[in-house]
């Protein structure tokens, strides 16, 4: 089993919409939870980071549920511009080393 | 001000070949990380640095795998006798410190003939 396990997709969404990913993780010591995005032959970017409690940037939601060991990503009001490849990101229990899910592929359509 | 910045872009090089891939980190981050991304898959840790102490080279994937920081801030990523399965885009990242937000270089993408 993978440490960090994403959905491939790609999701294929209409411009407006609302669509949600779940990302799993399989270390239960993991303490920080990160979302990227990363565009195509581009280096990721921190999107957002998730924490214990939720938190919401704009149109973007994280939620982290450490009982089930996930962490969602929720995009309101889809826009062309969020066509990008997603990545969940979990820490180790060092705290500095990252392990990476491989990504959902999001396509938004007009 | 400046970002993490990487060269060169892309590299091609033959079977057997020695590259070497540069890493300027971003001023004042201690930490650096170089990761190995695959297409179609997130990156793969391969070391870390805090300053100038390789403190994990863990994800290192054979001993052709070398990295440096002399210095505490410029990092190179050598690999020796380059295979085809050493294709791939090699990331380089850099935090403030431990635990801190990573940010990345553009990559080098590596193509070995």
């Amino acid at each position: 089993r993978k440490e960090v396990e994403q959905d491939p997709g790609p999701f294929n969404v209409p411009e407006g919409a609302t669509v949600a990913f779940n990302c799993t993780y399989s270390n239960s010591a993991s303490q920080s939870f990160f979302w990227y995005r990363q565009d195509c032959r581009k280096e990721p970017k921190l999107l957002m980071s998730v924490y214990s409690s939720g938190n919401e940037d704009g149109r973007f939601t994280a939620q982290l549920n450490r009982a089930s060991q996930y962490i969602s990503l929720l995009i309101r009001d889809s826009k062309l511009s969020d066509s990008a490849t997603y990545l969940c990101v979990v820490n180790k229990e060092s705290n500095y080393q990252l392990i990476w899910g491989a990504g959902t592929k999001l396509i938004i359509k007009p | 001000g400046a970002g993490v910045s990487q060269s060169p872009r892309y590299k091609v090089a033959k079977r057997g070949q020695d590259v070497a891939l540069r890493c300027d980190p971003i001023s004042g981050h201690v930490s650096l990380f170089w990761y190995q991304q695959a297409l179609g898959q997130g990156p793969e840790f391969l070391t870390y640095f805090q300053n100038e102490a390789q403190l994990d080279k863990s994800g290192l994937p054979s001993d052709r795998f070398f990295a440096e920081r002399p210095e505490g801030s410029v990092s190179t990523l050598k690999i020796q006798r380059t295979q085809q399965e050493d294709s791939a885009v090699y990331l380089c990242a850099s935090s403030l410190n431990r635990g801190g937000e990573q940010y990345f270089g553009p990559g080098t993408r590596l193509t070995v003939t």
